[in-house]
């Protein structure tokens, strides 16, 4: 979920289970969302991403949901590996041309 | 084709002092825009420019300029240095077709 103060939450699992990252977003009136990985020491790097007239959008090994009803995204990781191990961030694209709006970001730790 | 690159990687500053971060893109994508990372922060935008030409202020411009004079390049001045400034600085370049963001390497600069 979305960080209060210094610290991102995080999230532990084991290697080969399933993961899910979530994400409150703040505007009704966005319309594409995105997850990006950004591992240590590197630039975020696009994961997947959904429009708001779907609820639903696969990848390999990743899905994302949307809840527009209570305005949260989710991102689930299918069979963990510990090369998946990074912060996550989501990101919302308001109406218009107007900037990207990203989360905090939730660290993602694999136990292997 | 190299994506978007960044330079230096790793700048220390004393107070006061200029420099200019420098950005460029080999994609051909209009959009671009700068963001500084700082711990349980997210990433927030300094500045874009949504083509040659044009610039616009982010959520933190404080203390920072850019110019847009080719598609290519986006360079993003600190005028006078301060320690507040400190942070990880990442640029990216926004694909008009699929709003997809690739985002450079990052420079981590250190301002005493």
């Amino acid at each position: 979920g979305e960080s209060v103060g210094l610290h991102l939450p995080t999230l532990s699992v084991q290697e080969g289970d399933n993961s899910i990252i979530n994400c409150a977003y703040s505007n009704s009136a966005s319309d594409y969302f995105i997850w990006y990985k950004q591992e240590s020491g590197k630039g975020p790097q696009f994961i997947i991403d959904i429009r708001s007239n779907m609820d639903k959008r696969q990848g390999q090994r990743v899905t994302v949901l949307l809840n527009k009803t209570v305005k949260h995204l989710s991102l689930q990781i299918a069979a963990t590996q510990p090369g998946d191990s990074a912060v996550y961030f989501c990101a919302e694209s308001p109406p218009g041309n107007t900037p990207l709006v990203f989360g905090k970001g939730t660290r993602l730790s694999v136990i292997a | 084709n190299a994506g978007v690159t960044q330079t230096p990687k790793f700048q220390v500053l004393k107070t006061g002092q200029s420099m200019t971060l420098q950005c460029a893109q080999d994609m051909n994508h209009e959009y671009m825009s700068w963001y500084r990372q700082d711990p349980g922060m997210g990433l927030r935008l300094i500045h874009y420019s949504v083509g040659a030409g044009i610039t616009d202020q982010g959520e933190v411009p404080n203390g920072y300029n850019v110019s847009r004079s080719t598609t290519e390049d986006f360079p993003l001045r600190l005028l006078s240095a301060a320690p507040s400034q400190t942070s990880v600085y990442f640029c990216a370049a926004t694909s008009g077709l699929t709003n997809e963001q690739f985002f450079g390497p990052g420079t981590r600069l250190t301002v005493l």
